[in-house]
C-alpha cells in the first residue's frame, strides 16, 4: 500500500497568513493526488483535484503544486473560514489511501 | 444540485451486519463511480470501497475484504454497502462519495450515517 504523510500534522496561524501543507507519498503517484478540507461534524469537500486543478466553486488563494512523490497545498492568505483539517489523497492505485490530516487551528 | 443521502447506520454487536444505503439525485448515478469512506471517531479519513458504474469492477480495502460488499442499483439511484461480521474497529462515520476511478477523485459527499460496534 502507498503511505501517505502529511506534514505539520496541525499549525497555528493568523488570519491573512500564508500557509504551506505538505503531503508525501511513499512511492511516485504521478499527478494523482487530491486534496479535501472538513470542518467540524461536516462532510470532506473537495478542494484540488489532480495535484494542481481548482475544484469549481473553491476560492483562488487554494492552490496545489507537485508530482512523483511531493505535493504541497498552499492557502495564499487565510481566512477565517479556512479553519479545518486538511486531508491529502492518492488515487494512484488501490487502495486509495489518505493522509493523516493536517489541522489548521487560529493563533 | 448533486445530493448524496445516506442511511441505515446504527447500533450493532460484535459479529452483527448492517445494510447502509445512499440515495443519489442531481445526476446520472449510471454515469459514475461511486464510493464509501469512513472515519472512526476522532481520526483521520480511510476509504473503504468503490465501485465502477454498471457494477462490474469493485474495489475494497484489505481490512473489509470478504465482510463487505459495494453495490447499486442504479435504477433506484442507490448505492448500497452491506456490512457483515462487524468488529469493533468498524466503529466509524460512514460517507458515500461521488467518483473513486483509479486517477480520479471524489467530488461529492454525502452527510455520514454512523455506525457503531459495541456489546
Amino acid at each position: 500500500d502507498i503511505q501517505m504523510t502529511q506534514s505539520p500534522s496541525s499549525l497555528s496561524a493568523s488570519v491573512g497568513d500564508r500557509v504551506i501543507i505538505t503531503c508525501r507519498a511513499s512511492q511516485s503517484i504521478s499527478g494523482y493526488l487530491n486534496w479535501y478540507q472538513q470542518k467540524p461534524g461536516k462532510a470532506p469537500n473537495l478542494l484540488i483535484y489532480a495535484a494542481s486543478t481548482l475544484q469549481s466553486g473553491v476560492p483562488s488563494r487554494f492552490s496545489g503544486s507537485g508530482s512523483g512523490a511531493d505535493f504541497t497545498l498552499t492557502i495564499s492568505s487565510l481566512q477565517p473560514e479556512d479553519f479545518a483539517t486538511y486531508f491529502c489523497q492518492q488515487t494512484y492505485n488501490t487502495p486509495r489511501t489518505f493522509g493523516q490530516g493536517t489541522k489548521v487551528e487560529i493563533k | 444540485e448533486v445530493q448524496l443521502v445516506e442511511s441505515g447506520g446504527g447500533l450493532v454487536q460484535p459479529g452483527g451486519s448492517l445494510r447502509l444505503s445512499c440515495a443519489a439525485s442531481g445526476f446520472t448515478l449510471s454515469d459514475y463511480w461511486m464510493s464509501w469512506v469512513r472515519q472512526a471517531p476522532g481520526k483521520g479519513l480511510e476509504w473503504v470501497a468503490s465501485i465502477n458504474g454498471d457494477g462490474s469492477q469493485k474495489d475494497y480495502v484489505d481490512s473489509v475484504k470478504g465482510r463487505f460488499t459495494i453495490s447499486r442499483d442504479n435504477a433506484k439511484n442507490s448505492l448500497y454497502l452491506q456490512m457483515d461480521s462487524l468488529r469493533v474497529g468498524d466503529t466509524a462515520i460512514y460517507y458515500c462519495s461521488r467518483g473513486g476511478v483509479i486517477g480520479g477523485r471524489l467530488a461529492n459527499w454525502g452527510q455520514g450515517t454512523l455506525v457503531t460496534v459495541s456489546s
